[in-house]
């Protein structure tokens, strides 16, 4: 069975940092893209970026270029987000995710982790 | 305002069938490559729908996909209760180099 569990989510200053982990189970986990997909209270769902399985090709969202760095460790079978110079609109639930049928598109999901950016 | 545009909410009683549907351009739908995302309310979204069309094992027979030109849509027949919840549309998009969602749609079954 497929899981995915993200922690490191909480309550950061504006300007702060965070880092979010995945571990992943269940799959091959070298053999998928993973991606870090987000959804902001009462509002819908925004991509934020995607890595390739061997770590070569990494993708953001222009809103979190220069700030957010997507990494994996395949040894751990575990992704991150690095983030920095936190605003108050990167306040989501952050969603990791295994691709499906193309590379992008998300297939399983894990059950989210807050963070919430806010003096 | 996102880059798919969804109607934000529709309505069904059970047993009727129901149309979302999912408007992009000719950078993102115009690809055969739109999913479609179920959420139940206070969990995380499920994969419903892949390439248009395809539904991934397990998911009922109930729920459909369809793309022409630059439009998309998911119809839900025969609705039941359990189908109350929000559903997303995306598609890669070539103009931004990555994958954009649709608003969503909020079901309500009456």
């Amino acid at each position: 069975e497929v899981q995915l569990v993200e922690s490191g989510g909480g309550l950061v200053q504006p300007g702060g940092s965070l880092r979010l982990s995945c571990a992943a189970s269940g799959f091959t986990f070298s053999s998928y893209w993973m991606s870090w997909v987000r959804q902001a209270p009462g509002k819908g769902l925004e991509w934020v970026a995607n890595i390739k399985e061997d770590g070569s090709e990494k993708y953001y969202v222009d809103s979190v270029k220069g700030r957010f760095s997507m990494s994996r460790d395949n040894a751990k079978m575990s992704v991150y987000l690095q983030m920095h110079s936190l605003r108050a609109e990167d306040t989501a639930v952050y969603y990791c995710a295994r691709s499906s049928y193309d590379f992008w598109s998300p297939g399983y999901w894990g059950q989210g982790t807050l963070v919430t950016v806010s003096s | 305002q996102s880059v798919l545009t969804q109607p934000p909410s529709t309505s069904g009683t059970p047993g009727q069938r129901v149309t979302i549907s999912c408007s992009g351009s000719s950078s993102n739908i115009v690809t055969p490559y739109v999913y479609w995302y179920q959420q139940l309310p206070g969990t995380a979204p499920k994969l419903l729908i892949y390439r248009s069309s395809q539904r991934p094992s397990g998911v009922p027979d109930r729920f459909s996909g369809s793309k022409s030109g630059t439009s998309a849509s998911l119809a839900i027949s025969g609705l039941r209760s359990e189908d109350e919840a929000d559903y997303y549309c995306a598609a890669w998009d070539d103009a931004l180099s990555g994958p954009v969602f649709g608003g969503g749609t909020k079901l309500t079954v009456l």
